[in-house]
């Protein structure tokens, strides 16, 4: 079954202690995403990559890290976590080129205390 | 300042009817515009989507209405059903950016 797969799904942790959220694809997508959904706010990009070695930031990228050392995976790291960072996440990957559509993973509820 | 904006928070229609979600954008750049449903729990879920260069595209009970000149996007359902009821949020890209929409919630009544 293709899919977009994270873990943890939920995760509580202190202010400073950090941290790794792990993405996977099984799509051979070549794009990869990361954001963060907030009340009223709606999702918003932390940071993209085009390919293996290749990221670039979007809207919100400060406080966070990523690596793409394959294609497959794409982790988002928290090197101090602050409790501003408290939120839903959620990695994508979509095909390369125009008009395709973002896969979504089911999401990790972070809790920074 | 958000550049895909769903101003309204909520919407309840009866089985049957339609539903229009409404979403407007100020960023002309655009060239992809996406809908998302969302159930508790889970990720969004892609729905439909438009390139620019079209105004409208169509996809069994769900329809994208795109108006460039008003900067404006909107979803129809038709007819709608209950299992529709989810958060629903609009997207729209421009150089591998994604911005998304704060969602409206869709409640469809029995």
């Amino acid at each position: 079954e293709a899919q977009v797969t994270q873990n943890p799904r939920y995760l509580i942790t202190v202010t400073g202690k950090k941290l790794t959220v792990t993405c996977s694809q099984n799509m051979n997508h070549e794009y990869m995403s990361w954001y963060r959904q907030d009340p009223g706010l709606g999702l918003r990009q932390i940071y993209y990559s085009m390919n293996v070695e290749v990221t670039d930031k979007g809207d919100v990228p400060e406080g966070y890290k990523v690596s793409r050392k394959e294609k497959r995976n794409f982790p988002l790291i928290l090197e101090s976590p602050s409790p501003n960072q408290t939120s839903l996440y959620f990695c994508a990957s979509r095909e390369t080129g125009a008009d395709s559509p973002l896969h979504f993973g089911n999401g990790t509820r972070l809790t920074v205390t | 300042d958000q550049q895909v904006k769903q101003n309204s928070p909520s919407l309840s229609v009866q089985e049957g009817r339609i539903s229009i979600l409404n979403c407007d954008y100020t960023n002309s750049m655009f060239d992809y515009f996406l809908w998302y449903k969302k159930y508790p729990a889970e990720g969004p879920t892609f729905l439909i989507s438009i390139s620019s260069i079209k105004d409208k595209n169509e996809d069994g009970r769900f329809t994208v209405f795109l108006n460039k000149s008003a900067k404006h996007l909107s979803l129809h359902i038709v007819p709608s059903q209950p299992g529709d009821s989810a958060v629903y949020f609009c997207a729209a890209s421009n150089f591998n950016k994604f911005y998304f929409g704060s969602g409206t919630k869709l409640n469809v009544k029995p």
